[in-house]
């Protein structure tokens, strides 16, 4: 079965701290790579996607990607208490639709 | 531009009753997804349309749950008889439309249903 983990936290730091989320995949032939933000009640919104391996920043955001290690991270620089959401990471096994993992609740502290 | 549009955003529903929801995807996005995401847990696929065919199904439970796109633009999911157990958030997502899930999806504000 393909399957995303994630630790579901929640992950508390203070503003200003880096945010550091986490994420393995079960499918080596995973292609694409995403993480999304989801605020409470809301939808989820997508952040940064990534497909190599390596790191890809966007602003305060960085993705990075372990395809040997199947893993997938997202940094969060100079936390602010506006990123306290929900951070759903999202695989594409092989070119299927994205299976999402359960998610991690991040808290930024004022 | 508009988003993806959903309705209703909240249901109450007594078991056993049918319900049904409605999604209208961004102009011009040929891909449209259903989701099932229950609390504390990401969306679940339920089904993948491209255009007005089902490409992926095979999560969708078919003796209670059905879904049609006619003219490849918006689409209906209904439950029939619905349970206590489909009580979630249904959530519709569109996409432009490249081979697979490389392209991204686009999120509409989700229906919350509640069974009782």
């Amino acid at each position: 079965q393909k399957e995303v983990e994630q630790n579901s936290g929640p992950l508390s730091v203070p503003e200003g701290a880096i945010a550091s989320l986490n994420c393995t995949y079960s499918d080596r032939v995973s292609q694409s790579f995403f993480w999304y933000r989801q605020y409470s009640g809301k939808s989820p919104e997508l952040i940064m996607s990534i497909y190599s391996n390596g790191d890809k920043e966007d602003g305060r955001f960085t993705a990075q990607l372990n395809k040997a290690s199947q893993y997938v991270s997202l940094l969060i620089r100079d936390s602010q208490p506006s990123d306290s959401a929900t951070y759903l990471c999202a695989v594409t096994p092989g070119y299927s639709t994205l299976t999402f993992g359960k998610g991690t609740m991040l808290l930024v502290s004022p | 531009e508009a988003g993806v549009v959903q309705s209703p955003r909240y249901k109450i529903i007594e078991k056993k009753q049918p319900v049904a929801f409605w999604c209208n995807p961004i102009s011009g996005h040929n891909t449209l997804y259903w989701y099932l995401q229950n609390l504390g847990q990401g969306p679940e696929l339920l089904i993948r349309y491209e255009n007005e065919e089902a490409v992926d199904d095979s999560q969708l439970p078919k003796d209670r749950f059905s879904a049609e796109r006619l003219k490849g633009v918006d689409s209906t999911l209904k439950i029939q008889p619905a349970e206590l157990g489909d009580s979630a958030v249904y959530l519709c997502a569109s996409s432009f439309g490249l081979a697979g899930g490389t392209d991204t999806q686009y999120f509409g504000p989700g229906t919350r249903l509640t069974v009782l």
